[in-house]
């Protein structure tokens, strides 16, 4: 059962406008949250992450919510554009286990020039 | 430059045939890490070292070993593959030994098992 979900696999959005990736996780033990971007024949690499004492991170054009109750968390990217098309990672890690991350599916963005 | 290294970058073999990837990091990182990545499932974690002849299993060990003799190199040996081994795999590292916020990755080993 996978604890950390990513419930669209793939999202088109036209530049410029708002890119919404969405997360949800099932363990409440999860206490932090990232997500990592990763182009095709490349590792992913990480983008922005975000601790349960919070519930909004914005770096730049990214910008991470938090929403505990719900257990659910979305990546926002404004503008979007033709480079951040790629496939995006949802990870979660628990205060017992800082040494593991879960990974969601993944959601491959696709911004449209 | 700093980074993280794999070798080989794609593979195919066939069943049983002992194969190790190579895994190379000159960041001095203590927290080194594999995963596989397989389509609808992510990236799931196999082994995990937090430093030197320090190893544990992740999510999904079997059918794999490690070994960790030296901070900058983490192989990952296969030895009997089998199809079901089939797969994109990543080796990660990391400064931090504890909260493992950001993670290199290498660039990824495709294998084939045929």
């Amino acid at each position: 059962d996978q604890q950390v979900k990513q419930n669209s696999p793939s999202l088109s959005v036209q530049e410029g406008r708002i890119s919404i990736l969405n997360c949800d996780y099932t363990n409440s033990m999860f206490d932090y949250f990232l997500w990592y971007k990763k182009y095709p024949a490349e590792g992913p690499t990480f983008l922005i992450s975000i601790s349960s004492i919070k519930d909004k991170n914005e770096d730049g054009r990214f910008t991470v919510f938090l929403n505990k109750s719900a257990k659910h968390l979305s990546l926002h990217i404004v503008p979007s554009q033709p480079g951040d098309s790629a496939v995006y990672f949802c990870a979660a890690s628990a205060e017992t286990s800082y040494d593991k991350v879960i990974f969601g599916p993944g959601t491959s963005l696709s911004v449209i020039p | 430059e700093a980074q993280v290294t794999q070798n080989p970058r794609y593979l195919i073999t066939v069943t049983g045939k002992k194969l190790t990837v190579t895994c190379s990091q000159n960041m001095n990182h203590e927290y080194m890490s594999w995963y596989r990545q397989d389509p609808g499932l992510g990236l799931r974690q196999i082994y995990y070292s937090m430093n030197v002849e320090v190893t544990d299993k992740g999510d999904v060990p079997e059918g794999y070993k490690v070994s960790r003799k030296e901070k900058r190199n983490f192989p990952l040996i296969l030895e009997s593959p089998s199809p079901n081994q089939t797969s994109l795999y990543f080796c990660a590292s990391s400064l931090s030994q504890g909260r493992v916020e950001t993670q290199y990755f290498g660039p990824g080993t495709r294998l084939l098992v045929l």
